[in-house]
């Protein structure tokens, strides 16, 4: 079916720590990953993308990583910091860029302590 | 450069009204796609228009229709409004030949 769940629905971290963010999915067929951080009254925030045809992207203190055997989906942020503090979701598209639709999981709250 | 805006950022109505809700893409984008999200939970689709025309519709009532104007804006309208409307609706745009969605501040709704 579709569907794009999270493991945990809070975690919480220190500053400075280093913090890791799963999701599973379920649909073999998608081709394209987002996540998205969501901060309190705002609308989702673009972070980083993969694609199914790679394992491994960075960003700036970003990292995402692909297991397509066991679809799963992971978010590393480096040396978190208190902007950090969020809501992440992972999607997935499903179709064509033009025609497709994202699948989001439930959201995984980050709370950074100082 | 602006990112995508939306109209108007709060809304209270009551049960049976209905409402339309704005959305301006980035300019240069020509697909506009609107989500409902429920308080705790993640967005869910609603609809994809593309060059104006519906590209993709996701599982709502017929209630929901939008459409999407020459200069690629978008209206979401909701007619014989339930309180389980309430929610934040947002509004993504993105680019011809790219899966990636850029989403706007969203529209509270609040249905008494």
């Amino acid at each position: 079916g579709e569907s794009v769940g999270l493991h945990l629905p809070t975690l919480s971290v220190q500053e400075g720590d280093n913090s890791i963010i799963n999701c599973a999915y379920s649909n073999s067929a998608s081709d394209y990953f987002i996540w998205y951080k969501q901060e309190s009254g705002k609308g989702p925030q673009f972070i980083i993308d993969i694609r199914s045809n790679m394992d491994k992207r960075q960003g700036q203190r970003v990292t995402v990583l692909l297991n397509k055997t066991v679809k799963h989906l992971s978010l590393q942020i480096a040396a978190t910091q208190p902007g950090d503090s969020a809501v992440y979701f992972c999607a997935e598209n499903i179709g064509s860029s033009n025609t497709g639709k994202l699948i989001f999981g439930q959201g995984t709250t980050l709370q950074v302590k100082p | 450069d602006a990112g995508v805006t939306q109209s108007p950022t709060h809304l209270i109505k009551t049960r049976g009204q209905h409402v339309t809700l704005r959305c301006s893409p980035i300019s240069g984008h020509k697909s506009v796609s609107w989500y409902q999200q429920v308080l705790g939970q993640g967005p869910q689709f609603i609809f994809q228009y593309y060059e104006k025309e519906e590209r993709g519709r996701g599982n709502f009532p017929d209630r929901f229709s939008a459409r999407q104007f020459p200069n690629y804006s978008s209206e979401l309208n909701v007619n014989a409004l339930l309180l389980g409307d309430s929610a934040l609706y947002l509004c993504a745009s993105g680019r011809e030949g790219q899966e990636t969605q850029y989403f706007g501040p969203g529209t509270r709704l609040l249905v008494l």
